[in-house]
């Protein structure tokens, strides 16, 4: 069975500071594949990044970063100096046996 | 980039009857394309995959005399909600994937929201 949990419910933080989204995940699939997506109020979903298992390096873009450690098998998502346009609601997906199933989703709040 | 629309983007209808959900890959061809539900404040549901010229393979729990899903072609699938009631009010998302294999980038459309009064 595959399963992505993502622990956090809501977080709120105050502009400009650093906030660590957390994403676990479960599979037994050798091959898969990770994802992160930002759902703004308007619904659509928003692509951030794709990781596939085989490849652990961290990734950096602008202010967002994203940690990949199979051995805990977690894949976070860390933005930094957040702004007031990072409100949203953030999903970690897994692809694995043909699908992709999303976790809970964190809503983040930041405030001015 | 890839593009997926959904027509409309809001419906409201009335108990028992049906609606239909259009999903269009605009700018590629879509070999595969899934419908999600979401309800709100919760996370997106899988609730069919579909192939070009197949039968769509739903999910388990998900009706599939309920939920008719048709993918004609390769860039249109269709989800028709027959005899809605108002449980199925939900956030309707389709995404689709422009060529087959595993974690291949699924491109979503911005949703229909579906309330049945």
């Amino acid at each position: 069975a595959q399963k992505v949990t993502q622990a956090q419910t809501e977080i709120s933080v105050v502009e400009k500071e650093d906030v660590t989204l957390d994403c676990v995940y479960e599979t037994r699939d050798t091959t898969y594949y990770l994802f992160w997506y930002k759902q703004p109020p308007s619904g659509e979903l928003v692509f951030l990044i794709r990781r596939n298992s085989f490849d652990e390096q961290n990734e950096i873009s602008g202010r967002y970063s994203w940690n990949f450690q199979k051995s805990t098998s977690s894949f976070n998502f860390t933005i930094t100096a957040s702004q007031v346009v990072d409100s949203a609601v953030y999903f970690c997906a897994l692809y694995g046996y043909n699908k992709l199933i999303f976790g809970a989703g964190t809503r983040l709040a930041v405030h001015p | 980039g890839a593009v997926v629309s959904q027509h409309p983007s809001r419906v409201i209808c009335k108990s028992g009857t049906s609606v239909k959900i259009e999903c269009r890959s605009l700018d590629f061809q879509a070999t595969t394309m899934f419908w999600y539900r979401q309800f709100p404040k919760q996370s997106l549901m899988l609730m069919a995959t579909s192939n070009e010229g197949s039968k769509a393979t739903y999910e388990q729990g998900v009706e599939k005399d309920k939920f008719l899903i048709n993918h004609a072609s390769l860039t249109l699938s269709t989800l028709t909600v027959t005899s809605a009631h108002p449980e199925d009010s939900s956030f309707y998302i389709c995404s689709a994937r422009d060529v087959p294999g595993q974690g291949r980038e699924q491109y979503f459309g911005p949703g229909t929201r579906l309330t049945v009064t």
